[in-house]
This record gives C-alpha cells, sequence and structure tokens, in this order.
C-alpha cells in the first residue's frame, strides 16, 4: 500500500520567506494524481495545486509545484501573512490518499 | 459556484451510527466524484470513502470496509455517509469534498477536490 510521506513536519519561517515542502511517495504516483491543500484552524482544506504543477483556480503565483513519480515539491516563494497553515499533499483518484501534513509557522 | 452544504454536529453514543449530509447548492452532481474525509482532533486528513453518482457504485478505504456507507440521490443532489459501531476514536470533523471527473468510455479522470463542505463535527461518548 502506498504511503506518502510530509517532510518537514514544521517549517518555521519569517514572512517573506521562502518554504520548500517535500512530499515523498513509496511508490510512483501515475499520471502526476499529486495534489496540494492548505489548511487553516477550523477551517476546511482548499486545494492549491492538482496534476503536481496545476495551480488550482484563483491560486497566486507565489504557490507553485513539482515534480513526478515519487518525489514532489510544494513551493511558496514569499511567505504573507495568510500562508502560515498546514500543508497536505494527497494521491488524489479513485483510492485518495493523504499525506501527514506540515505546518508552516511564524518563525 | 457549486456550494456543499453538510448536516448540523451530532453527539452520538459508543455502538450507536451516524447519518451525515452533504447537498451541492448552486449546481447538481453531474461530473463529480464525491469523498468524505474526517480529521479527527488535532490529526490529519484521512479518505474514508467516495461516489460518483452518476455512475452510483461506491468505494471505501479498507479501514472502514462494513461500517460506512455512501450513497447518493441524484434528484436532490444530496449524499450521505452513514458510519455505523461508533467508537471514541470517530470523533472526528466529517467533511464530504468533490472532485470534478471526465469519464471516457471505461476510463475516468480525476482533477482533486475543489470544493468543500464546511464539515460536521461528530462526537462519540459513552
Amino acid at each position: 500500500e502506498i504511503v506518502l510521506t510530509q517532510s518537514p513536519g514544521t517549517l518555521s519561517l519569517s514572512p517573506g520567506g521562502r518554504a520548500t515542502l517535500s512530499c515523498r511517495a513509496s511508490q510512483s504516483i501515475s499520471d502526476s494524481y499529486l495534489a496540494w491543500y492548505q489548511q487553516k484552524p477550523g477551517q476546511a482544506p482548499r486545494l492549491l495545486i492538482y496534476g503536481a504543477s496545476i495551480r488550482a483556480t484563483g491560486i497566486p503565483d507565489r504557490f507553485s509545484g513539482s515534480g513526478s513519480e515519487t518525489d514532489f515539491t510544494l513551493t511558496i516563494s514569499r511567505l504573507e501573512p495568510e500562508d502560515f497553515a498546514v500543508y497536505y499533499c494527497q494521491r488524489y483518484g479513485s483510492s485518495p490518499l493523504f499525506g501527514g501534513g506540515t505546518k508552516v509557522e511564524i518563525k | 459556484q457549486v456550494q456543499l452544504v453538510q448536516s448540523g454536529a451530532e453527539v452520538k453514543k459508543t455502538g450507536s451510527s451516524v447519518r451525515v449530509s452533504c447537498k451541492a447548492s448552486g449546481g447538481s452532481f453531474s461530473n463529480f466524484a464525491l469523498s468524505w474525509v474526517r480529521q479527527a482532533p488535532g490529526d490529519g486528513l484521512e479518505w474514508m470513502g467516495g461516489i460518483i453518482p452518476i455512475l452510483g457504485t461506491p468505494k471505501y478505504a479498507q479501514k472502514f470496509q462494513g461500517r460506512v456507507t455512501i450513497t447518493a440521490d441524484k434528484s436532490t443532489s444530496t449524499a450521505y455517509m452513514e458510519l455505523s459501531s461508533l467508537r471514541s476514536e470517530d470523533t472526528a470533523v466529517y467533511y464530504c469534498a468533490r472532485d470534478p471527473v471526465t469519464i471516457l468510455g471505461t476510463s475516468i479522470y480525476y482533477n482533486g477536490m475543489d470544493v468543500w463542505g464546511q464539515g460536521t463535527t461528530v462526537i462519540v461518548s459513552s
């Protein structure tokens, strides 16, 4: 069974900084069915990226996704105050699976 | 703009069942998969199962097989998730989420969960 491992568990950065989040799959994810979500406390998750690198509607271009097969990255180029949140990667499709999440906190 | 509106919070006894609804307002279920995802307090996201309403057959995560039932009523654009034999570990926020799909013959192409319900808190206690 496939496992998604996100690292680091917590990322402490300052506003304006660059965040690099990793998602590693134990098996290759076909068709790049890899998505990234942002979740803030008390809110539902929000889709940021799908197809590993395609920004969802309305997502600012400071968010970018890259990678293929087993190694994927979410990059936030310049952290805005509203970007401090928990980020999840997901293998979507007929049997979705989430990674454990990375918390991006204010340093 | 489609919104998913879920039913209200529930408090249940251990061993009982809970049914949560998810209604698509401002649209229909055409060409969507509808998933149920839960989040226990302080934990991450966990997919429980889903259904493509126009096809009708649900699919469940192995962990929940035998305890969860997901159905969809196309006439009212409402999906339901019923979880039985509740235990304290089922205390969580339950979300529904839609994933636009493209069906070409026997192939189904997904696009990620782009609209989420507001969440339904289920508390299980003895």
